[in-house]
């Protein structure tokens, strides 16, 4: 079975600084997707952004990138010029290609931002 | 961008008795669906996947005859909690795969409170 571990459980950093979400995962399958969820006080989870296993190239959505390092298996966060409106539990997540396509998340992670 | 739509968003329900919730896939059709149900400060625990036309799949120790899921249309995906405890008072997501795409697309969330 697949195992998502997000080792922070609070971060804290002020506005417009950079700062970084750790994710691990275990897995033996070698074709996969890893997200970061973001869940703001609405509890509406948002997707932040998503990388495939098979692409080395890290992925980014203006502010967001993560660096996935496969041998590793680790899947973290930057968020850069952070914003207040970053403030939210982030949730890492990981779904297999094959079979049932269930995501399994880690602990979280809840980020504020301060002014 | 693809919606999904859950209703209701919070909802009172006495001991014994049973509550619906509804999950609707707004501009696309879901033939799978997906249950998860989250405590205060906690992440997201997958509790079935609904598969339209066919009897959901349960996750090892979910009570299938507590949380009866229906998903009797390709838009449509219901979870009823059938005499509701105060145990079961918790927040219930929904989230569906919008076929071709990568990822989740998630409901708003139920919170249920069972006095």
């Amino acid at each position: 079975a697949q195992t998502v571990t997000q080792s922070q459980p609070e971060m804290s950093v002020q506005e417009a600084e950079t700062v970084t979400l750790s994710c691990t995962y275990d897995t033996s399958e070698n074709n996969y997707y890893l997200f970061w969820y973001k869940q703001p006080p609405s509890r509406q989870m948002i997707l932040v952004i998503r990388q495939e296993a098979y692409k080395q190239q890290n992925a980014t959505e203006n502010r967001f990138s993560v660096n996935f390092q496969k041998a590793a298996k680790s899947f973290s966060l930057k968020i850069s010029d952070s914003q207040l409106g970053d403030t939210a539990m982030y949730f890492c997540a990981f779904m297999k290609l094959q079979g049932a396509q269930k995501l399994v998340f880690g602990q979280g992670t809840r980020l504020t931002i301060n002014p | 961008g693809a919606v999904v739509s859950q209703h209701p968003s919070r909802v009172i329900c006495k001991s014994g008795t049973s509550v619906k919730i509804e999950c609707r896939s707004l501009d696309f059709q879901a033939t799978t669906m997906f249950w998860y149900r989250q405590f205060p400060k906690k992440s997201l625990m997958l509790m079935a996947t609904s598969n339209e036309g066919s009897k959901a799949t349960y996750e090892q120790g979910v009570e299938k005859d507590k949380f009866l899921i229906n998903h009797a249309s390709l838009t449509l995906s219901t979870l009823t909690v059938t005499s509701a405890h105060p145990e079961d008072s918790s927040f219930y997501i929904c989230s569906a795969i919008l076929e071709g795409e990568l990822g989740y697309t998630f409901g708003s969330g139920t919170r249920l409170t069972v006095v």
